[in-house]
């Protein structure tokens, strides 16, 4: 069966300083990967999805930035963290198509910028 | 690109009665709509999906209906129980996406009062 995680579980971090969230799937191959940020009290806002190693695309303009070095690791990352980045990080994954599948989430990261 | 909007924000309901959650989408190219709940402080995980070839589906107490000419798609959710109790959102997929992509409501907070 295919499991997702994704460390650190929360991570507090002051104003300017640099970040890296990892995720991480197994148990399938290929699969869709996607950074969610949720605000407290808000919605899923997508950040990044990818369809492939080196493959990144961007929903929304700002400082953060995603990588995807493996077939099954992705990575969000910041310079230089705002107070603004405070949330609750959601990774997910999905199988290989075009559209119309689920998707699954990963047990998140909470994110506290000071 | 896609906007999904939700309502109510928050819906409070007695033990027993029915919830209706409502969102609707501007994309017409949308063909795929999952409902996930998510429990405080946990992830999102999906409770039902409807694909835009299908005008309802029902699962046990929980039931989805699509109106593609309205653009829009509700929760219903029968004779609740305080488990019931999270934070649902909806979301829509285009066909046309590249990834799989999904965008959510903002999230409706549903209490079921014992």
């Amino acid at each position: 069966s295919q499991t997702i995680h994704q460390w650190p579980a929360t991570l507090v971090q002051p104003v300017g300083s640099p970040l890296s969230l990892e995720c991480t799937v197994e148990g399938t191959s290929n699969p869709n990967l996607y950074w969610y940020r949720q605000a407290a009290g808000r919605g899923l806002q997508l950040l990044f999805y990818s369809v492939g190693i080196g493959q990144i695309s961007s929903e929304v303009p700002q400082n953060l930035s995603a990588s995807r070095p493996q077939d099954r690791q992705f990575i969000l990352s910041s310079k230089k963290l705002l107070l603004s980045d405070s949330g609750f990080y959601l990774c997910a994954w999905s199988p290989l198509r075009g559209s119309g599948d689920e998707q699954f989430f990963g047990p998140g990261t909470r994110l506290t910028v000071l | 690109g896609e906007n999904v909007e939700q309502h109510p924000s928050t819906l409070s309901v007695q033990e027993g009665d029915s919830a209706v959650i409502k969102c609707t989408y501007s994309d017409s190219a949308s063909n795929y709509f999952p409902w996930y709940k998510q429990e405080l402080g946990k992830r999102p995980q999906l409770i039902i999906d409807i694909r835009s070839n299908v005008g309802e589906k029902k699962d046990q107490r929980i039931a989805v209906t699509l109106n593609k000419t309205a653009k829009h798609f509700s929760l219903h959710i029968t004779e609740t129980q305080p488990e019931d109790s999270a934070v649902y959102f909806c979301a829509a997929s285009p066909s046309s996406n590249t990834g799989n992509q999904f965008y959510f409501g903002t999230g409706t907070s549903l209490t079921v009062i014992p």
